[in-house]
This record gives structure tokens, C-alpha cells and sequence, in this order.
């Protein structure tokens, strides 16, 4: 039993550049999430999604695009990707309030760095 | 809307002193919370949380905390800090179904070294 699984780890892109962090979970979870955690910020919400094939804007979506098309998977992308999207990427997934009290189990992280 | 603010984005404490990190939160409605801890280059894991049942909450490796509606606060405790405490913890709040929210809003969090 993986958990959450983020891939990539690290990632070094070139300002403009576009990429995909691909978050996959194995506890069949309705919700997923992707944070971003900066120095002195805390995390910060980027999307969400409740269910296969809806996605939502969190705190700071803005340069970010997300799709769920299968319910274990969560796709982020930076389309054009810049400096200030350097960051640590988090994604967390969680069971429905209905049966649970909304605990996120979160993956390792991905580190992004862009140039 | 929600928000959390933890005072102190960096406490020291010595080996077998008290822990106390606090959590102040803002609700519009009756809270869940949550804290979480961070060891480094890892992800966040649950340590303990409140669901309105018991105000006193006990979580893992001996920490707990207290839901104080009068004071808004959720502060975290433990009574004699091991040097595998060193760590970053995060105070978390949600709105919870009551309030249709998804979301767990997350504070700044605060850095604990502990001294041998």
C-alpha cells in the first residue's frame, strides 16, 4: 500500500518551459488536492478535486491547470513556467466528509526549481 | 472564512522541557482541527485532531492540545521534548461539511529544535 505518490521528486525547468507532476493514490479517496509550501507561507491551496473529472481553484491557482480524469490520479501543469512558481509541490488526498472527518495523507513532495 | 495564525515560526525548547506551540484559528463556524508534522524533506503526517467531541485531543509520540472555544485557540503540548520532536508542525483548520468546504486552510507553521 503506496499511499500518495508524487512523480517527479525534482525538476529543474527553464523559464517558458511547460511540465506535468503526476499525483497517484491508492486508498481510492474521493478528494485530492495540490498544495504548494514556500518559506515562511505554510502551504498554500492550488486545485482541488472532488470527484473524478471535476476540479476546483484553491488560494493561489493562477499559472497552474489540473485534470482528474481517472479518480487516482491528479495531474498539475505549469504550462509556462516561471521563477516564481519555484516551490515545493504537495499533494494530499482525503476520503468524503461523509465518512470522515476531512484528514489529508499527503505524498512526499515534488521540488520544482525554475530558472 | 477561515484562517489560522501560529505564533512563533521558530521555537527552541531543551531535551525534557515542555512543549507548547500555539495555534489561534477563525471560524464562521464550529471548527475542525488539525495539527500536522513535518520532518524534514518529508510530507505532512496527522498528529492529532479535533472533531467536536472530546475538547482535550491525544495524538502521537505524546503530544496533545486543547480546543478552547472561549480563547479561539488549539494550542499543542507535550510534557518533555526528545530530540525526534525536531521537526516543523502546522496548525490546520476546516469549516467541515457543515459549512460545504473541502478545504483545510493551513498556518505558516512553527520550527521546533530541541537542545540536547
Amino acid at each position: 500500500n503506496a499511499g500518495v505518490t508524487q512523480t517527479p521528486k525534482f525538476r529543474v525547468l527553464k523559464t517558458g518551459q511547460s511540465m506535468t507532476l503526476l499525483c497517484a493514490q491508492d486508498m481510492n479517496h474521493e478528494y485530492m488536492y495540490w498544495y504548494r509550501q514556500d518559506p515562511g507561507m505554510g502551504l498554500r491551496l492550488i486545485h482541488y478535486s472532488v470527484g473524478e473529472g471535476t476540479t476546483a481553484k484553491g488560494e493561489v491557482p493562477d499559472g497552474y491547470n489540473v485534470s482528474r480524469l481517472k479518480k487516482q490520479n491528479f495531474l498539475l501543469g505549469l504550462e509556462s513556467a516561471a521563477p516564481s512558481q519555484t516551490s515545493v509541490y504537495f499533494c494530499a488526498s482525503s476520503y468524503s466528509f461523509g465518512s470522515n472527518t476531512g484528514e489529508l495523507f499527503f505524498g512526499e513532495g515534488s521540488r520544482l526549481t525554475v530558472l | 472564512a477561515q484562517s489560522v495564525t501560529q505564533l512563533g515560526s521558530h521555537v527552541s525548547v531543551s531535551e525534557g522541557a515542555l512543549v507548547l506551540l500555539r495555534c489561534n484559528y477563525s471560524s464562521s463556524v464550529p471548527p475542525y482541527l488539525f495539527w500536522y508534522v513535518q520532518y524534514p524533506n518529508q510530507g505532512l503526517q496527522l498528529l492529532l485532531k479535533y472533531t467536536s467531541a472530546a475538547t482535550l485531543v491525544k495524538g502521537i509520540n505524546g503530544f496533545e492540545a486543547e480546543f478552547k472555544k472561549s480563547e479561539t485557540s488549539f494550542h499543542l503540548t507535550k510534557p518533555s521534548a526528545h530530540m525526534s520532536d525536531a521537526a516543523e508542525y502546522f496548525c490546520a483548520v476546516s469549516e467541515g461539511p457543515g459549512a460545504g468546504s473541502y478545504q483545510l486552510t493551513f498556518g505558516k507553521g512553527t520550527k521546533l529544535s530541541v537542545i540536547p
